[in-house]
């Protein structure tokens, strides 16, 4: 139980585009979601807290207009990166909250040309 | 602002070796987390702790969060070649759905 997916695995997009990333909750409900961001041999950085039906709350220094997140239902959030440029390429972890526990998804790795 | 100190950053060990890494921090938590990422992978949920003292195992790994609420150590038994792979500690400090606090990470290699 407690699987998380996300969609896609990696996706190489060019510059000034968006790209928009899933993430689900296959076997259960997550009223909350979470967005990481990962460099190379680096910890997990949160992005933005993301509760069903209501307004995403963004970490300091996370721009809210470049990463749209929306959580439309309890088992679907997803993270739009707008206008991507080259210094956006990172691995993105989402994550969704099961009682005391957050459960990961497997990551998508962005690559903006 | 919250931070936890991880340590130790690597270890190369023998396998059947124990391993043993910690996680500190100044401040207080309620619920410490342990995770295992393996390359291009996300976290992997090992062990959940909520009391502190708590000693809880998960098989060959055992982690247990310490009595002043402040740290929490993770210690693998008879390590074998596929516990390789980068462990982190997280931490929360506020409500069940507040946000964790990351370690940095201990990588772990295990020579067969």
């Amino acid at each position: 139980g407690a699987v998380v997916s996300q969609h896609p695995s990696w996706v190489i997009c060019k510059s000034g585009t968006s790209v928009k990333i899933e993430c689900r909750s296959l076997d259960f409900q997550a009223t909350t979601m979470f967005w990481y961001r990962q460099f190379p041999k680096q910890s997990l950085m949160l992005m933005a807290t993301s509760n069903e039906g209501s307004k995403a709350t963004y970490e300091q220094g996370v721009e809210k207009d470049k990463f749209l997140i929306n959580h439309a239902s309890l088992t679907l959030s997803t993270l739009t990166v707008t206008s991507a440029h080259p210094e956006d390429s990172s691995f993105y972890i989402c994550s969704a909250g099961l009682s005391s526990e957050q459960y990961f998804g497997p990551g998508t790795r962005l690559t903006v040309t | 602002g919250q931070q936890l100190n991880q340590s130790p950053q690597s270890m190369f060990i023998q396998e059947g070796e124990d391993v043993s890494m910690n996680c500190t921090s100044s401040s207080i938590f309620n619920t410490w987390l342990w995770y295992k990422q393996e390359p291009g992978e996300g976290p992997v949920l090992l062990i959940a702790l909520y009391k502190a003292g708590e000693l809880t195992s998960n098989g060959r790994l055992t982690a247990q969060f310490g009595i002043t609420r402040k740290d929490s150590f993770l210690n693998i038994s008879a390590s074998i070649p596929s516990d390789v792979g980068i462990y982190f500690c997280a931490g929360r400090y506020g409500g069940s759905q507040g946000n964790l606090i990351f370690g940095k990470g201990t990588k772990l290699s295990v020579k067969p």
